[in-house]
């Protein structure tokens, strides 16, 4: 059984400034991560994906993240954030194995981006 | 390339009666999950078709629940006698023919709200 947590449910964040949301996994096979973007009241868009290699991932929009086995660890990072970046932002993970397709969310990061 | 569609956005349903979801996959992509968002909760799988079978239902509740991936048509998700604890959104994703490192397109979503 796989399991995300999601450490903080809201982020406020001004204008141009860094950003961080943290995503833990446990997972007992290796897995594959995601990132996924939502907008409101619209689906979800996958902002990264991390599958094998390198452990720095870079994404759409400027984001990027990093994968950490040994902290089972895969946060997602941006320099300086826009207005436009306000949304929530789910991380996910399934296994790497055949057959391995069931998408496992947290429970999502609402971003708010002050101006 | 039209991406995931999922018709209708909005539906509103009274206690008892029957709500129908469609989703129609990307084109060339012929396998078909559906997820459900609770509020404040992130995605939960609830099952996984392709074309003609249910290959994991294992996220469907036992009853009242129920999918199909017709040869021709989209995917329906049918909840019967909806109850007010099956407000949420319903989230349809596609992928392609590839087994092992698939990314999973979603939907808009349909958001069910029962009275």
């Amino acid at each position: 059984a796989q399991s995300v947590t999601q450490l903080d449910s809201q982020v406020p964040v001004f204008e141009e400034a860094p950003v961080e949301l943290r995503c833990n996994y446990s997972s007992s096979v290796s897995v594959y991560l995601f990132w996924y973007v939502q907008y409101p009241n619209q689906g979800l868009q996958l902002l990264l994906k991390y599958l094998s290699g390198s452990t720095l991932v870079k994404g759409i929009n400027g984001f990027e993240a990093e994968f950490n086995k040994s902290q089972t660890s895969f946060h997602l990072r941006k320099p300086s954030v826009h207005i436009s970046d306000t949304a929530e932002y789910f991380c996910a993970v399934s296994g790497s194995g055949a057959g391995s397709y069931q998408l496992t969310f947290g429970k999502g990061t609402k971003l708010s981006v002050i101006p | 390339n039209a991406g995931v569609m999922q018709n209708p956005r909005h539906l509103v349903r009274r206690r008892g009666q029957e709500a129908r979801l469609r989703c129609s996959p990307m084109k060339g992509h012929s396998h078909v999950y559906w997820y459900r968002q609770l509020p404040e909760e992130g995605l939960k799988f609830m099952v996984y078709l392709q074309k003609e079978n249910i290959i994991d239902e294992s996220g469907m509740p036992k009853e009242r629940f129920s999918a199909e991936f017709p040869k021709e048509g989209p995917s329906i998700l049918r909840i019967q006698q909806v109850v007010r604890g099956d407000s949420a959104a319903y989230f349809c994703a596609s992928s392609p023919r590839t087994v092992k490192k698939e990314t999973q397109y979603f939907g808009p979503g349909t958001r069910l709200l029962v009275l």
